[in-house]
Order: structure tokens, then C-alpha cells, then sequence
């Protein structure tokens, strides 16, 4: 299995362009998430999803858009991006519900927003 | 004033030394989970634990509810245990709240 995995690892945009963040498992896990890491902060949640066609807003969502048409997938959408999005994105993903669920943490997409 | 509070921010240490590392958090919880993650590498998974003391390895985690405290001690420390560590408490199903993490630097 290749559990969860993100591309591209690294990119450079411009303000203003739009771009599409990959994120895939293959463990059929219901929950998946997107966080951004910026430094001297923890991670923050900007979207997630507990199942296919079921997205919901986390603590960070603006400037972002997510969909979810199937388990496997869930792209993370920057509409314009603005130098404030400039940050590492990590796609998670677990079992959904309960209380004591693993998320499993892809490698990174480190975005970089001139 | 952040849910959850890490110390220290950064610690270096000789090969060798007993670590730990400190978590606070100031909301109910329903797990707590203990994270690591490598220079230029991904978030692994090290701990969960809602009660008690758990031990993998040289590693250990401890925690107190009633302190809503938590610990993550690394016995006989060695260079490749240099990583971030990051502490994150479940609110119920898969949400989780991040401290900023702790970077260690273990010198041989």
C-alpha cells in the first residue's frame, strides 16, 4: 500500500494563479483532511471530509476549495493564490468517527506564493 | 492563549541523555496524540493515549487528566531521534488540535 500520498512536493506560483493540490490513499478511509503548517504554529485545519460527496469547512478555509467525488481522493483548490498561502500542506487521512482514530499524514506539499 | 502548549520550543541534547517533553492543553479531550516529524519528511504517528502510560521502543508517553498534561520521554537519546515533535489533542471524532511543536537536536 502507498498510503497517503500528495503532488507535487514542491511549487512556486504567482499571486493570482490557481492551482490544484493532489491528495490520494489507498487504506479506504473515510476521513481525509487538509492542514497547512506554517512556522512557530501548529498545524491548522483548512478543510476535511468524512466521506465521499461530504466536505466541511475546518479552522482555515478561506482562499480554499475542496471536493470529494470519491474515498481515494480529495484535491485541495487555490482559487488566487496570495504570498498569506505561502506554507508546507499536508493531506490526512483515518478512520471516520469514534474517538481514538490514527490519521495518517501524507509527505508535504511545500508552496511557495511570489 | 493557544488550546495547546509545547516546552519547551526547542531542546538540544548529547547522545545519550534522558528527554522530555512537555504538553499542556486546556480543553477536555478525547485522546492525545504524539507526533513526529523528520527534517524535509512527513508526520508520523507515534502515541495515542487517553489514559495511563504508554511505551514503545525507548519511547515513552504518559499522561494526566485531571492536569490535562501530557509527557514524551526518550530514553538513551541518539542523533537520529532529531525531529520535531508535536503534541495534538482529539476533540471528538478526527479533530485535532496542534501545538507548534517541539524541535530536538540530539548531538553525538
Amino acid at each position: 500500500n502507498a498510503g497517503v500520498t500528495q503532488t507535487p512536493k514542491f511549487q512556486v506560483l504567482k499571486t493570482g494563479q490557481s492551482m490544484t493540490l493532489q491528495c490520494a490513499q489507498d487504506m479506504n478511509h473515510e476521513y481525509m483532511s487538509w492542514y497547512r503548517q506554517d512556522p512557530g504554529m501548529g498545524l491548522r485545519l483548512i478543510h476535511y471530509s468524512v466521506g465521499a460527496g461530504i466536505t466541511d469547512q475546518g479552522e482555515v478555509p478561506n482562499g480554499y476549495n475542496v471536493s470529494r467525488s470519491t474515498t481515494e481522493d480529495f484535491p485541495l483548490r487555490l482559487l488566487s493564490a496570495a504570498p498569506s498561502q505561502t506554507s508546507v500542506y499536508f493531506c490526512a487521512s483515518g478512520l471516520a468517527g469514534g474517538t481514538y482514530n490514527e490519521q495518517f499524514f501524507g509527505p508535504g506539499t511545500r508552496l511557495t506564493v511570489l | 492563549k493557544n488550546e495547546v502548549e509545547q516546552s519547551p520550543q526547542n531542546l538540544t541534547a548529547q547522545e545519550g541523555e534522558f528527554i522530555t517533553i512537555n504538553c499542556s492543553y486546556s480543553v477536555g479531550i478525547s485522546a492525545l496524540h504524539w507526533l513526529q516529524q523528520h527534517p524535509g519528511g512527513g508526520i508520523v504517528s507515534l502515541f495515542m493515549l487517553s489514559s495511563g502510560k504508554k511505551k514503545h521502543g525507548r519511547l515513552i508517553a504518559t499522561i494526566n487528566i485531571q492536569e490535562k498534561h501530557s509527557s514524551l520521554h526518550i530514553t538513551a537519546s541518539h542523533p537520529r531521534d532529531s525531529a520535531v515533535y508535536i503534541c495534538a489533542v482529539g476533540r471528538g471524532g478526527n479533530k485535532l488540535v496542534f501545538g507548534a511543536g517541539t524541535i530536538l537536536r540530539v548531538k553525538s
